[in-house]
């Protein structure tokens, strides 16, 4: 059983398309979460939802919009995307803020 | 604003060589520590963490971890790597008071069969 789920693995789209993440956790956590991993392998925090309300929303642009549904899932939903975009997109999920975090296989973004 | 330092980008070394990576954070006050590693095409996983208690933390793989509260540190280290041990490895800090967890940049360690 994977413990946090993404889909899809690979998306390919061209610049000012509309697209989404789903992310899934079957572990039973309360916080999710969503990075982003530059072509550097840096990993910088993008959204934070703790019992399905946003806690931490890292300056990222307004065309990055988080979703959660319920507990167990958190998608992302980008409009009208751009080269700078393109990306390694991880989420994760921890019991509580601070826990140890379970990431997801990660999302690799090409915006052409 | 929060920073954490990992001072080795790049580390290459021979199987059975010992490692050490370096990791400094830039604040005080009660710090949760994370070593993160990732393989070669795969997510992240836990190595190994610190809450509290004993300073001298183990975890996974024969890797341990040493937090120094004075020099706002948290090394980690293997004593005898392996060429599977070849992965980016990321330092990680959650201060309470901003309710994020901060990576630092991260260092590929290539351990050479």
């Amino acid at each position: 059983d994977t413990a946090v789920s993404q889909t899809p693995k690979y998306l390919v789209t061209q610049m000012g398309n509309d697209k989404s993440i789903k992310c899934e956790q079957n572990l039973g956590h309360d916080t999710m979460y969503w990075y982003k991993q530059d072509s550097k392998k840096f990993l910088k925090i993008m959204f934070s939802y703790n019992n399905k309300e946003l806690i931490i929303n890292e300056t990222v642009p307004n065309r990055f919009s988080p979703k959660s549904p319920d507990k167990a899932h958190l998608n992302l939903h980008i409009n009208s995307l751009e080269l700078g975009d393109s990306a390694v997109y991880f989420c994760a999920s921890s019991q509580f803020l601070g826990d140890t975090q379970y990431f997801g296989p990660g999302t690799r973004l090409t915006v052409l | 604003a929060q920073s954490v330092s990992q001072h080795n980008h790049h580390v290459i070394l021979s199987e059975a060589a010992s490692l050490e990576l370096g990791c400094n954070y830039s604040y005080g006050g009660t710090v949760n520590l994370f070593w993160y590693v990732q393989y070669p095409g795969q997510h992240l996983q836990l190595l190994l963490k610190y809450f509290s208690g004993d300073p001298l933390v183990k975890g996974i793989k024969g890797f341990e971890a040493e937090f120094i509260k004075s020099k706002f540190s948290f090394n980690l280290r293997k004593p005898s790597v392996q060429w599977s041990d070849t992965a980016e490895y990321f330092c990680a800090v959650f201060k309470a008071a901003g309710n994020k967890l901060t990576f630092g940049g991260g260092t590929r360690v290539l351990v050479k069969p």
